[in-house]
């Protein structure tokens, strides 16, 4: 079946470090979204991307979307102890957006 | 008050108990999800709806009922609540277009 692949599972850095996570679908994807879950907390939505080769930024988060629409990133630039959480892709079925196929999550600590 | 409500935030029972968790959204989206979290796998889906006639089995069904009541209210039903069934359960809602899910705050179960 069809499948969003994120890597890493665990990232552990320190302040000021850059972060990258990535997602890797076997289908091509319609979407893809984005989704920080703070520790303890519920997943809260990022951002969604749709064109091929998109680029978007939201301060010190950086977002693309793969030429093919099977790849996506998700970079940030000099965390913050703020960034610590756990971040998800969900791609959009390309052939019928009725359901998104989810990764299973990057986890990010952040060290002072 | 919030978006996505879920009701109640903490649960124990009792094996072979059945349990309802509650959902209410003021968001005026149609389309309503119920998502089962545990440590390691990520978000899976036990049963969406697109509105109130339409109700579809996710990935994880089984053991699991839903009521859509009305396009603001989706219920999830554990008919004879097992161990396994230990999780944290998120409901979500999303417009017509799957686009960025807004998440209730969850529901910890516990069977013991």
């Amino acid at each position: 079946g069809q499948q969003v692949m994120q890597i890493p599972q665990y990232q552990h850095v320190q302040e000021g470090e850059d972060f990258t996570t990535y997602c890797n679908s076997s289908t091509t994807l319609s979407n893809i979204q984005w989704y920080k879950q703070r520790p303890g907390g519920h997943p809260v939505f990022l951002i969604q991307l749709v064109k091929s080769g998109e680029v978007k930024k939201q301060k010190r988060l950086t977002f693309q979307f793969g030429e093919a629409k099977k790849n996506s990133s998700l970079h940030i630039t000099a965390t913050q102890t703020t960034d610590v959480g756990t971040y998800f892709c969900a791609g959009g079925n390309a052939g019928n957006n009725r359901k998104l196929i989810w990764g299973l999550g990057t986890s990010l600590a952040v060290n002072p | 008050d919030a978006d996505v409500t879920q009701t109640p935030r903490n649960r124990i029972t009792k094996t072979g108990k059945r349990i309802m968790l509650e959902c209410s959204q003021t968001k005026g989206h149609d389309r309503m999800y119920w998502y089962r979290q545990d440590p390691g796998l990520g978000l899976r889906l036990i049963y969406y709806s697109f509105d109130v006639k339409d109700i579809n089995k996710g990935e994880i069904s089984d053991g699991y009922s839903v009521s859509r009541q009305a396009q603001a209210k989706f219920s999830l039903s554990l008919e004879s609540a097992i161990p396994n069934q230990t999780a944290l359960y998120f409901c979500a809602t999303s417009d017509w277009r799957g686009a960025g899910y807004t998440f209730g705050s969850g529901t910890r179960l516990t069977v013991v």
